[in-house]
């Protein structure tokens, strides 16, 4: 169980970039979610995965994101033309099934958009 | 709709004192609650969680907890504070169909010597 991990832990890119970062879940756990975390607030709720089915989006999840799980193994969270707005820290976790309750979460990546 | 607020965004104690952080709580059902600790850049770190059962939950690090329904709180309490204990900390409330969960603000932990 080497947990949670995220990739780029950092990531700066000007305006109007598209951007991609990488989520690998806890092996074999089915459920992964992605969070939003900006300066001074608790995480938001954008998405999640059960296996490789995307089953609930946020209405914070502009069109501009989108997210994927393929083969319900790592995911992806792609942002296009970016603003500064979307500067955050974007979270992702993972929990074993429904009603474990327990999820883990991974370092972050932390987003800057100049 | 399910809530919480953490009521104070920074709390302050000296090393061996006590440590109280408020949670309250909003849920039309019965809430499966958490307290998670973030130390700087880095993820959240579950600390404890209520599901069902005794009411006096304790996690690690020597914090505990107690859902109250009553007074829709669940605050985070450790006896005596340690250095090591200064970081963030989220109250979270989980949503039962997914499992989603809903983030407090947070309360910065300051432990002075």
């Amino acid at each position: 169980d080497t947990g949670v991990s995220q990739n780029p832990r950092h990531k700066i890119t000007k305006r109007g970039q598209n951007v991609t970062f990488r989520c690998d879940p806890i092996s074999e756990h089915n459920r992964l979610y992605w969070y939003r975390q900006t300066l001074g607030q608790g995480p938001e709720f954008l998405t999640y995965f059960q296996n490789e089915a995307q089953l609930e989006k946020s209405r914070l999840l502009s069109d501009r994101f989108s997210a994927e799980r393929p083969k319900g193994s790592f995911s992806t969270l792609e942002i296009q033309r970016t603003e500064q707005g979307d500067s955050a820290m974007y979270l992702c976790a993972s929990s074993l099934e429904v009603g474990s309750y327990e999820q883990y979460f991974g370092p972050g990546t932390r987003l800057t958009v100049t | 709709a399910q809530s919480v607020t953490q009521l104070g965004s920074h709390v302050s104690v000296s090393e061996g004192a006590l440590v109280l952080l408020r949670c309250n709580y909003s849920s039309s059902v019965p809430p499966y609650l958490f307290w998670y600790v973030q130390y700087p850049n880095q993820g959240l770190q579950l600390l404890l969680k209520y599901t069902t059962g005794a009411t006096l939950v304790k996690g690690i690090n020597g914090f505990e907890a107690e859902f109250k329904k009553s007074e829709t709180s669940f605050h985070l309490t450790k006896p005596s504070a340690h250095m090591s204990d200064a970081a963030e900390y989220f109250c979270a409330v989980s949503d039962r169909d997914t499992d989603k969960l809903i983030f407090g603000t947070g309360t910065r932990l300051q432990v002075f010597p």
